[in-house]
């Protein structure tokens, strides 16, 4: 099916374990986004892509890890989660001169 | 990047119009606005974007005035369903990246 999906759409995890969120994506955006959104706030910019192989930092990659080597795929990956980090995050996808499109969401939880 | 202002939250009765204002008055050249909302739990949604012109789709109508300075974002019939956080988001001219500020939220009410 045509869309972006992310997996898990829940997670739990322990303080210190290492963590990856799935994104997929099946337009060949070149564009791809990760944001996280903490109860009751706004989307902060966690990381993103302008093509494969291309990733830079946004407001909040403290932590965080991604790649990108296939243009469909963008992983983000927490090396020893916190429960800072509990959150629900959110991956997007756009072509460059349109707007985005987001996967429904994983919901974090660090215990 | 041009900040936008938004009020945190508006109420609107079903069935009437609701006009979501929005202020970015530092707008400049060539940048977007974009409105995005987000229903409760769910990744936001796209509903409509425009640079000079008056512009409308099967969702809603977006009014930039002549200035650029401010926006509206009208859902002409609201229902219940478009009880939702609202998001002004002006896009930048380099690069492609939205920051999604505090928005407004929007209760439809019966």
């Amino acid at each position: 099916d045509a869309g972006i999906t992310q997996s898990p759409r829940y997670k739990i995890t322990e303080t210190g374990r290492q963590v990856t969120l799935m994104c997929h994506q099946t337009w060949s955006h070149s564009y791809m986004f990760w944001y996280r959104q903490d109860l009751g706030h706004g989307l902060r910019l966690i990381y993103y892509s302008a093509a494969a192989d291309i990733t830079d930092k946004g407001e909040v990659p403290d932590g965080y890890v991604v790649s990108r080597s296939k243009t469909e795929n963008f992983p983000l990956t927490l090396e020893s989660a916190t429960r800072s980090q509990t959150s629900v995050y959110f991956c997007a996808s756009s072509a460059a001169t349109v707007g985005y499109t987001f996967g429904s969401g994983t919901r974090l939880t660090v215990v | 990047d041009a900040k936008t202002t938004q009020p945190t939250s508006m109420d609107c009765a079903e069935g009437r119009a609701a006009n979501l204002p929005c202020n970015h008055s530092t707008i400049s050249g060539n940048e977007y606005v974009y409105w995005y909302r987000q229903i409760h739990s769910q990744g936001p949604q796209y509903i409509i974007h425009g640079l000079k012109n008056n512009e409308t789709n099967e969702m809603a109508s977006l009014i930039i005035t002549e200035d650029r300075k401010s926006s509206t974002l009208i859902l002409p019939h609201a229902t219940l369903r478009d009880t939702a956080v609202y998001y002004c988001i002006v896009r930048p001219n380099a690069g492609n990246m939205l920051t999604f500020g505090g928005g407004t939220r929007l209760m439809v009410k019966p």
